[in-house]
Parts: structure tokens; C-alpha cells; sequence
């Protein structure tokens, strides 16, 4: 089943947010294999994040990743317009050879 | 530079059929791991199939036995053929390159299709 996200999460500019996303033992417990993506508007995802912390190349180093446990984060530190957007997880996991995407966040920036 | 292509998306009716294609320059289809995600109006991403680069293919159970993912090595092309379409399977449709069952490093800029009931 799809990993949990909160369903909004809001900052101000310069501002940073956090933004959780939940498994189990099975996917993000399991394993370093959480990428993160953004989507604005009527545009396909962007890969932001991979292997739970590592930026691809041109990514600001405003977001990074982390985890603990079963639960994945994606921080955006000081926060700007154009951070404004939904955000995806993902996780490998051992019960499909298929991945599995979380629920999805949409951040607003105040 | 990496770039995916698609095409094919569309109006069809319950039942109907239609097939994606996903145009690949930058790197060789047949050697990478090549994905197709949807999203629903509103909803979330849901991986739809894969196909490894030996062949192999999976399918979420939801379109099992409906989708076909397949590959056109000579064109660099990947497709996805759909039949017995289902108004559920109305959805923006995305292919992507994977890395390694780990992240998926390009997408495409998706596809509409729309099942009418």
C-alpha cells in the first residue's frame, strides 16, 4: 500500500519545512532506495532527492533528505515561491517489483 | 541529454483500447530499466509496469492481464498497449527511466487518457 504523507504542509519565505513520509520494514525500513519528487502544476515529477539524502546534479542544496526508522523526511530550508508544489515519495520495496509512491504533500509557501 | 517523448494518449470508451509510446534519445531503451507511472486527476503517482532491461516485465495488479509494456529496440522506443479500458483508468500516463529498482532518474511529459463510461 502507498506510503503516508501529510496532505499539506505550509511555511513562510525563508522559512523551512519538513515533510514526512511513512512505511514500514518492508520498504523504507528496509532499505536506502526513498527518492522524493516535485510536480508543479500540469508538469510531470522532477526527481529531487535519491538514495534517502543524495541530490542529482542542478538540484539546490536547499532540499535535502534524511531517515529514521520506517519514516523518510525531505526539509526545504529557506523556502522560496518557487519551492510551491506537490511533492512525491518513493520507495523501493521487497513485497513487488514494482515501487511504491507515497500519498503526496502539497507545500504552499505563505 | 536525456529526453522522453510520449505520444498516443486520448478519448476512448469503456472497453476500448489505445497504446502509448515514449520516444527515448539520450541513452538505449533495451539497456535500462524503463517504467510507466500514472496519475489520476487529483490523486497521487502509481507505478504501472516495468520492463528490465533482460525483458522482463511486471504489471501493478490493477491492469494485469489488460496492459502490455514492450520495447522497439531499433527505434529506441517503449510502448505500453492498453486494453479493456476501465473509466478508473483515466489518468495522465508517464514513462521513466529507472535506476536499478531505486529512482526513477527521467520522465516524460505524460500523457492524457481518457476512458468514457
Amino acid at each position: 500500500s502507498a506510503l503516508t504523507q501529510p496532505a499539506s504542509v505550509s511555511g513562510s519565505p525563508g522559512q523551512s519545512i519538513t515533510i514526512s513520509c511513512t512505511g514500514s520494514t518492508s520498504d523504507i525500513g528496509g532499505y536506502d532506495f526513498v527518492s522524493w519528487y516535485q510536480q508543479h502544476p500540469g508538469k510531470a515529477p522532477k526527481l529531487m532527492i535519491y538514495d534517502v539524502h543524495k541530490r542529482p546534479s542542478g538540484v539546490s542544496d536547499r532540499f535535502s533528505g534524511s531517515k529514521s526508522g520506517n519514516t523518510a523526511s525531505l526539509t526545504i530550508s529557506g523556502l522560496q515561491a518557487e519551492d510551491e508544489a506537490d511533492y512525491h515519495c518513493s520507495s523501493y520495496t521487497k513485497t513487488s517489483p514494482l515501487g511504491v509512491f507515497g500519498t503526496g504533500t502539497k507545500v504552499t509557501v505563505l | 541529454e536525456v529526453q522522453l517523448v510520449e505520444s498516443g494518449g486520448g478519448l476512448t470508451q469503456r472497453g476500448g483500447s489505445l497504446i502509448l509510446s515514449c520516444a527515448a534519445s539520450g541513452f538505449t531503451v533495451s539497456n535500462s530499466f524503463m517504467t510507466w507511472v500514472r496519475q489520476a486527476p487529483g490523486k497521487g503517482l502509481e507505478y504501472v509496469s516495468v520492463i528490465y532491461s533482460g525483458g522482463i516485465s511486471y504489471y501493478a495488479d490493477s491492469v494485469k492481464g489488460r496492459f502490455t509494456i514492450s520495447r522497439d529496440n531499433s527505434n529506441n522506443t517503449l510502448f505500453l498497449q492498453m486494453n479493456n479500458l476501465r473509466a478508473e483508468d483515466t489518468a495522465v500516463y508517464y514513462c521513466a527511466r529507472l535506476i536499478s529498482r531505486d529512482y526513477l532518474e527521467s520522465w516524460g511529459q505524460g500523457a492524457l487518457v481518457t476512458v468514457s463510461s
